[in-house]
Parts: C-alpha cells; structure tokens; sequence
C-alpha cells in the first residue's frame, strides 16, 4: 500500500507569519509530486508539479521543495494573509500515473 | 484556462434510485479523466480511470457494475451511481487530463466536487 503523509494536518497562523507543512511519499518509483490549494467549495487548483530531486518551485508567496531520496516535500508561505487560508494536498505519482494523495494540511491564517 | 466543471454540485437522494454527475473539460480537450471518492476526514480516493472511446478502468474494491462511467466525448464524462445506499454518500470529484500532455508530469484539473447523500 503507498502511503502519503501530510503533516500538520491542521494549523492556525496569524497573518503576517510565514509557515511551512510537509509531505512524505514513497521514495522508490517517483514520478512526480504534485501540490494542490484547495479552498472551500472550489475546485482544488494546481500549485506544482515536481519532478528533480532538489527541484525547488515558486508561486508568489509560495514555494516548494522536493527531496526524491529521502521521499518528503516541503511547502513554505511566506508572510501568510487570510486569503492562504485553505487545504494544501499533495499528491504522489509513480509508474501507474495515478495521483496518490495525502489527506491534506488545512491552513486557517487569523486577520 | 484548464477548467472543469461539476454537476450537479449537491445531490440528496433515496436509497435504491440511481444518481448520474457529470464532469465536463469547459475550454480543453481531455482524453482522460478521474473519478475519485473522499470520505470525511480521509483523503481523495482514486476510483477509476475514464479514456474517451473505451471502457474505463476501476480501482481494486470499486464495483464496476455500481458505479458506471461514460466518456463519450472529449469533453464529457458522467459516472452514474447504481441502486444507491446510505454507505455510497460521500464527496465525488472528477479530474480531466489535457490531451497530449507528457503523463510523467502532466496537471490534472479538478471539478468542485459533488456531495451526494442517500437517504
């Protein structure tokens, strides 16, 4: 069974703080690994797709590390403002091509 | 770009009655598209995979029979629950996968979901 981690699985911030959650996934067969935001009664929109070991992604305030070898990815928001509120999901790919995901970090940034 | 959309977005049903949701690619060609299943507090299931023009492909424990997928075109697939019980309410959401795209690292766009409950 292939496993996707997310941790915290929930996190309160006040705005202005910067804040980071992780993602680990199986090391061995990577393909890819993908970041979704996901806000309430919305679609789940594509943050990142990450292929390279070491590949590092940046969106704005938000940016992405992976780490192929050790299997985990972090996603950092800097200086974070209440519209970042939402769920963060990764999702690992392998050989199937299918997306595997974590359950989610559910971010709530405080005015 | 890349949107998908969902529907119906909410859905209450009675037991035994058969539910159909529709995802639609609004301004890309998708050749492929997902059906996935979430339960509260758990995460995003994949449930199959639908290709435009053949028979989809469940994931192992999905009823093929229960749950009947439909890609008739480039832009449409529907998944239709069978004969539904209270233990099928749950959150469907589909995706759509743009035609020519590299599979190792190609997006897929995700609809809003439907919350289907069974009375």
């Amino acid at each position: 069974i292939l496993n996707v981690e997310q941790s915290p699985q929930s996190l309160h911030v006040q705005e202005g703080d910067s804040t980071n959650f992780t993602c680990s996934f199986p090391s061995s067969n990577f393909y890819a690994l993908h970041w979704y935001r996901w806000e309430t009664a919305k679609s789940p929109e594509a943050l990142f797709v990450m292929t390279l070991n070491g590949d590092e992604k940046k969106k704005g305030r938000i940016s992405a590390t992976l780490n192929t070898k050790e299997g985990y990815s972090y996603l950092y928001i800097k200086g974070s403002q209440p519209e970042d509120s939402a769920t963060y999901l990764c999702a690992f790919k392998n050989s199937s091509y299918k997306l595997i995901f974590g359950s989610g970090t559910r971010l709530l940034v405080r005015p | 770009g890349a949107v998908v959309s969902q529907h119906p977005s909410r859905v209450i049903c009675k037991s035994g009655t058969s539910v159909k949701i529709e995802c639609r690619s609004l301004d890309f060609q998708a050749t492929t598209m997902f059906w996935y299943r979430q339960f509260p507090k758990q995460s995003l299931m994949l449930m199959a995979t639908s290709n435009e023009g053949s028979k989809a492909t469940y994931e192992q424990g999905v009823e093929k029979d229960k749950f009947l997928i439909n890609h008739a075109s480039l832009t449409l697939s529907t998944l239709t629950v069978t004969s539904a019980h209270p233990e099928d309410s749950s959150f469907y959401i589909c995706s759509a996968r743009e035609a020519g795209r590299l599979l190792s690292t190609d997006t897929q766009y995700f609809g809003p979901g439907t919350r289907l409950t069974v009375l």
